[in-house]
């Protein structure tokens, strides 16, 4: 079975620029996480969808953050405009049936360059 | 709020060598989870806990969640240089989906 799959795996940039990313999840799950990880911060929540809604964005960070989930299968996170403070590893996470809502499963991640 | 305490930091160990790490915390979670993270990559589940008490094993790891449900740690046995890597503790509250992370214990063996 595939996992998490994200995309870009890499991505550079210039500040202002926007930046979108990309996540599907693992199918039949049916919640999905957005993280940041860097290494003053560790992993850090941003957004939460359980059935494609949104539950909890308390973590993200301003309003040039945004994420949307148009149906199970896909997910994005933008950043609009870009600074060079979001420079990070972005993570999507699923979780769902057969194995419990508290198991996470982990995409490979986005590093994200802002010049 | 929440927080975890992850020990040791990093570790340095030989080939062969077992390895112990552990997570206390001042909150009761209802749920253990360990993570390993190798460069360049997402976290990987290793180990998920549910029960306070309960010893779950994945090979040549072993970990527990422990009796008061405010800690739980990670062992391996017989290390190998793929064992190379960053392991993360989660654990989860009751009726709350959010993973409260530890800050990881890098391992690293020595040639």
């Amino acid at each position: 079975d595939a996992g998490v799959i994200q995309s870009p795996r890499h991505e550079v940039t210039e500040m202002g620029q926007e930046v979108t990313l990309r996540c599907k999840p693992i199918s039949g799950h049916n919640s999905l996480f957005w993280y940041r990880q860097t290494m003053m911060r560790g992993l850090e929540l941003l957004i939460y969808f359980n059935n494609n809604v949104p539950i909890d964005d308390s973590g993200m960070p301003e309003d040039r953050f945004s994420a949307k989930m148009p149906n199970a299968s896909f997910s994005t996170l933008k950043i609009q405009p870009s600074e060079p403070r979001d420079s990070a590893v972005y993570f999507c996470a699923s979780s769902g049936p057969p194995v419990g809502y508290n198991e996470q499963f982990f995409g490979p991640g986005t590093r994200l360059t802002v010049l | 709020g929440q927080q975890l305490n992850q020990s040791p930091q990093s570790m340095f160990i030989q080939e062969g060598e077992d390895v112990s790490m552990n997570c206390t915390s001042s909150s009761i979670f209802n749920t253990w989870l360990w993570y390993k993270q190798e460069p360049g990559e997402g976290p990987v589940l290793l180990i998920a806990l549910y029960k306070a008490g309960e010893l779950t094993s994945n090979g040549r790891l072993t970990a527990q969640f422990g009796i008061t449900r405010k800690d739980s740690f990670l062992n391996i046995s017989a290390s190998i240089p793929s064992d190379v890597g960053i392991y993360f503790c989660a654990g989860v509250s009751n009726s709350n989906y959010q993973l409260i992370w530890g800050a990881g214990t890098k391992l690293i063996i020595k040639p």
